[in-house]
């Protein structure tokens, strides 16, 4: 199976913040890494797909890159509603792994 | 709009087995790929497996292989996954998830991320 290895694994910031989180693959994933936002007792929320593509509807201060083993979600200007915990997952080789999770949380 | 509605909380003793369902509307449900994936209280996501509800076919992690499986019934665009033989650690909300798009052959599974999710399922084990 596939390790994804996010980091940091939890991070305090603060409204307006610029907060980059990064995921690993333990092999080459070529650019099926996506990226989902959880608020407490709610499903993930697709934010990010194929390593770099904004989901409809998700605003322009996400953006995501990347390819390979190495990718990074940016959130531009952190917004108060942003407050959550963020997990990557690979869909180039089944299981389709996720990350263990960043926890974002108000500074 | 599309939606997919999951049944309601289980309770069950060890040994038992559950079965989730999740009714999909808004969309043509042949169309794409269902996943399974559940979250235990706390922990981070767990990726289950798919179902393609046109026919049928299955891919299952190897972790639950021989104790889950995932069905369809078209006529009322309703995916399940049954969970068997369970154990106190299987106690977690489950979730249904549909893949927006992706590639599927008998060698590959590539998907495009999941963008509508059920409500999630909480099953508890506990005798």
């Amino acid at each position: 199976d596939i390790q994804m290895t996010q980091s940091p694994s939890s991070l305090s910031a603060s409204v307006g913040d610029r907060v980059t989180i990064t995921c690993r693959a333990s092999q080459s994933i070529s650019r099926y890494l996506n990226w989902y936002q959880q608020k407490p007792g709610k499903a993930p929320k697709l934010l990010i797909y194929a390593a770099s593509s904004l989901q409809s509807g998700v605003p322009s201060r996400f953006s995501g890159s990347g390819s390979g083993t190495d990718f990074t979600l940016t959130i531009s200007s952190l917004q108060p509603e942003d407050f959550a915990t963020y997990y990557c997952q690979q869909s180039y080789s089944t299981p389709h792994t996720f990350g263990q999770g960043t926890n974002l949380e108000i500074k | 709009q599309v939606q997919l509605v999951q049944s309601g909380a289980e309770v069950k003793k060890p040994g038992a087995s559950v079965k989730v369902s999740c009714k999909a509307s808004g969309y043509t449900f042949t169309g794409y790929y269902m996943y399974w994936v559940r979250q235990a209280p706390g922990q981070g996501l767990e990726w289950m497996g798919w179902i393609n509800p046109n026919s049928g076919g299955t891919n299952y992690a190897q972790k639950f292989q021989g104790r889950v499986t995932m069905t369809r019934d078209t006529s009322i665009s309703t995916a399940y996954m049954e969970l068997s033989r369970l154990r106190s650690d299987d106690t977690a909300v489950y979730y249904c998830a549909r893949d927006q798009g992706g590639r599927y052959s008998g060698s590959y599974s590539l998907s495009e991320g999941f963008d509508y999710w059920g409500q999630g399922t909480l099953v508890t084990v506990s005798s």
